[in-house]
């Protein structure tokens, strides 16, 4: 079955660095790729549509020069958390969208991010 | 816009139990799809029953079962004869339009169920 890969599964970094996650589809193409974040014991909320060939869509609240999203190819998006800071420790888990017939989507395994 | 709720921030049963949780869910669309996850600790979600705004039937898998009222917007979903096993966060999500299946979720605030021996 189609499979997302997330990496890293999860990174400590110091405040004010920053720091790549990866997200890739496995064995099918994914022009579109989305990106949530779930704070502890919180649900996961859309940040980013990630879009093949342009520009990624943001959601209202999060910033896009602190969250730069690049959907290199056809099975590779990243997100890059900017000059991170102690509040941008959280779970980020991707998603792509299998299209054909039923359009099935696939959920990464997530990253464990800590800032200290 | 759209909204999910799920307004039992957390179920405790005794296994064997039957377990049912409730969603639901707002939407302008005449097309979308409704899906059930599972989130164990371990952070990964686990995709367990979905439904489109069109089917008709309510479906059984396994001892998942899924109960789609549309005129009440609800989409709640049991689980039959708990076990331990069962204990996680379980999301509700909903996605609208076009290729809904595959297009971006929001989810409710999750329901936490904790499943005693």
């Amino acid at each position: 079955g189609a499979v997302v890969s997330q990496h890293p599964s999860w990174v400590i970094c110091k405040s004010g660095t920053s720091v790549k996650i990866e997200c890739r589809s496995l064995d099918f193409q994914a022009t579109t790729m989305f990106w949530y974040r779930q704070f502890p014991k919180q649900s996961l909320m859309l940040m980013a549509t990630s879009n093949e060939g342009s520009k990624a869509t943001y959601e209202q609240g999060v910033e896009k020069d602190k969250f730069l999203i690049n959907h290199a190819s056809l099975t590779l998006s990243t997100l890059t958390v900017t000059s991170a800071h102690p509040e941008d420790s959280s779970f980020y888990i991707c998603s792509a969208p299998r299209t054909g017939s039923s359009y099935e989507q696939y959920f990464g395994p997530g990253t464990r991010l800590t800032v200290t | 816009a759209q909204k999910v709720t799920q307004a039992q921030t957390e179920i405790s049963v005794v296994e064997k139990e039957d377990v049912t949780l409730d969603c639901v869910y707002e939407t302008r669309d005449t097309t979308y799809y409704l899906f059930w996850y599972k989130q164990p600790p371990s952070g990964e979600l686990v995709f367990l029953i979905r439904r489109n705004s069109f089917d008709e039937q309510n479906e059984i898998s396994g001892r998942y079962s899924r109960n789609f009222q549309k005129s009440t917007s609800s989409f709640n979903f049991t689980i039959t004869a708990s076990q331990v096993v069962d204990s996680a966060v379980y999301f509700c999500a909903l996605s609208e339009g076009l290729g809904a299946a595959g297009n971006k979720l929001t989810f409710g605030g999750g329901t936490r169920v904790l499943v005693k021996p």
